[in-house]
């Protein structure tokens, strides 16, 4: 099976960074994503790390560890329309999604 | 590019009834996935079809069926609703089975009376 955890509320200040972090448990692993949603709306794609290490793309990143059954998303020059739900997701013909991450921008 | 297009956007049902939600996703994506969200809950999976088969369902009781069309269409049924089946019912679509971020329509909600 599959099983997700992450936080479920974080809050940040307009033009900071914050770490949204994810652990996972899998018994095959075929890559992890992340999602954004916005309240009452659908979730949107954001990243997908199928190989150790960073990936980048533009304000946002994504990074694995496989071994340790870890990513993170990391948001820089945060903005006020980023206050929403993340969501981590592992890949697979039953694609687990964890509960989402609600993250509240201040200004 | 049309993404990926559900009917009904909203739905009132009585308790036993049935009902039948469509989707249809983008061009050239073959995958259809169907998730249920209730109200400030996570996503779960319900099932997930790929050239007009069933290749996994979730964890939910035979009442939830679907089917994929030869167009890539699908539908989602539901029979003997109960008032716990109130949620968003999100589905997505993909080139091809569990490698690629899914599309999410913009789902349907259902509401059981």
């Amino acid at each position: 099976g599959q099983n997700i955890d992450q936080p479920t509320e974080m809050t940040a200040t307009e033009g900071a960074i914050v770490q949204i972090n994810c652990t996972y448990q899998t018994s095959g692993f075929n890559g992890l994503f992340w999602y954004q949603q916005h309240a009452g709306e659908a979730p949107t794609f954001l990243s997908y790390n199928v190989l150790d290490g960073l990936e980048e793309k533009g304000r946002f990143s994504s990074f694995l560890s496989r071994s340790k059954g870890y990513s993170y998303l990391l948001l820089k020059e945060l903005q006020m329309k980023d206050s929403a739900s993340y969501l981590c997701a592992l890949g697979g013909s039953k694609s687990t999604f964890g509960d989402g991450t609600t993250l509240t921008v201040k200004p | 590019e049309a993404g990926v297009t559900q009917s009904p956007t909203h739905l009132i049902k009585t308790r036993g009834q049935q009902v039948t939600l469509r989707c249809s996703p983008i061009s050239g994506h073959t995958s259809v996935y169907w998730y249920q969200q209730a109200l400030g809950l996570g996503l779960q999976f319900l099932l997930w079809y790929d050239e007009g088969e069933e290749r996994n369902r979730g964890n939910f009781p035979p009442r939830f069926s679907g089917r994929q069309f030869p167009n890539y269409s699908s539908e989602l049924n539901v029979n003997a609703l109960e008032l716990e089946d109130s949620a968003l019912y999100l589905c997505a679509s993909s080139p091809s089975g569990g490698t690629h971020g899914y599309t999410f329509g913009s789902g349907t909600r259902l509401t059981v009376v």
